[in-house]
């Protein structure tokens, strides 16, 4: 059974700072991998898709990896602002053809 | 082009009713997918249609169930409502049945069980 871990579950940085969410998955034998953005009591937004085939995703100031055999990927994000305060969750897709999501990471950018 | 779409936003039920939810995906696309967010069990996968057939189920009572029409418009139904179900209810859905698809979510329902 694919397992789905974010570390660390909560973050908060100044405004301007470089900052990596990292997440970690039990069965590498996937299709996909998808970070999501999500603002309190509403969906989710995506914001990058990984193949399996792929090694990184960028869209302007996020730059996702994703390293198939040792289970991980990380999600960057340069400059931080505090419009990107948010919760942030890793979702793979694999063999079962669902998502399973991570628990998250809850970002917090002070100005 | 618009998004996904959930009706009703938000939803107040009791404890042995039934509650229907509704999702229309975007133009397009048609496959619909359906997921359970709770404070304690996060995000949890409930099933997922394509052209009208329930192609995949996850761990859920029977009290759960959905189906798929014909313009790709799904709906999910509760039945016997308990008040663990209180929960915000989420409907993906992609342009094709495949490794390559990407999710896109619609707003949710807020369901409460009182």
């Amino acid at each position: 059974k694919q397992e789905v871990t974010q570390i660390p579950a909560a973050l908060s940085v100044p405004e301007g700072e470089n900052l990596v969410l990292n997440c970690s998955f039990t069965d590498s034998a996937i299709y996909n991998l998808q970070w999501f953005r999500q603002d309190p009591g509403k969906g989710l937004t995506s914001l990058l898709l990984i193949q399996s085939s792929q090694r990184e995703q960028t869209s302007g100031r996020l730059n996702a990896s994703l390293d198939k055999s040792s289970g991980r990927s990380t999600l960057y994000i340069a400059a931080s602002q505090p419009g990107d305060s948010a919760t942030y969750l890793c979702a793979v897709k694999g063999s079962a053809r669902q998502l399973t999501f991570g628990s998250g990471t809850q970002l917090t950018v002070l100005p | 082009k618009a998004g996904v779409t959930q009706t009703p936003r938000y939803l107040i039920k009791t404890r042995g009713q039934q509650v229907t939810l509704s999702c229309s995906p975007i133009s397009g696309h048609r496959s619909v997918s359906w997921y359970q967010q709770t404070p304690g069990q996060g995000l949890q996968f409930l099933f997922e249609y394509f052209s009208e057939t329930q192609r995949n189920k996850g761990n859920f009572p029977g009290r759960f169930s959905g189906r798929q029409f014909s313009n790709s418009r799904s709906e999910m139904n509760v039945s016997t409502l308990e008040l663990g179900d209180s929960a915000l209810y989420l409907c993906a859905s992609s342009l094709v049945v495949g490794e390559s698809d990407e999710q896109y979510f619609g707003p949710g329902t807020r369901l409460t069980v009182t």
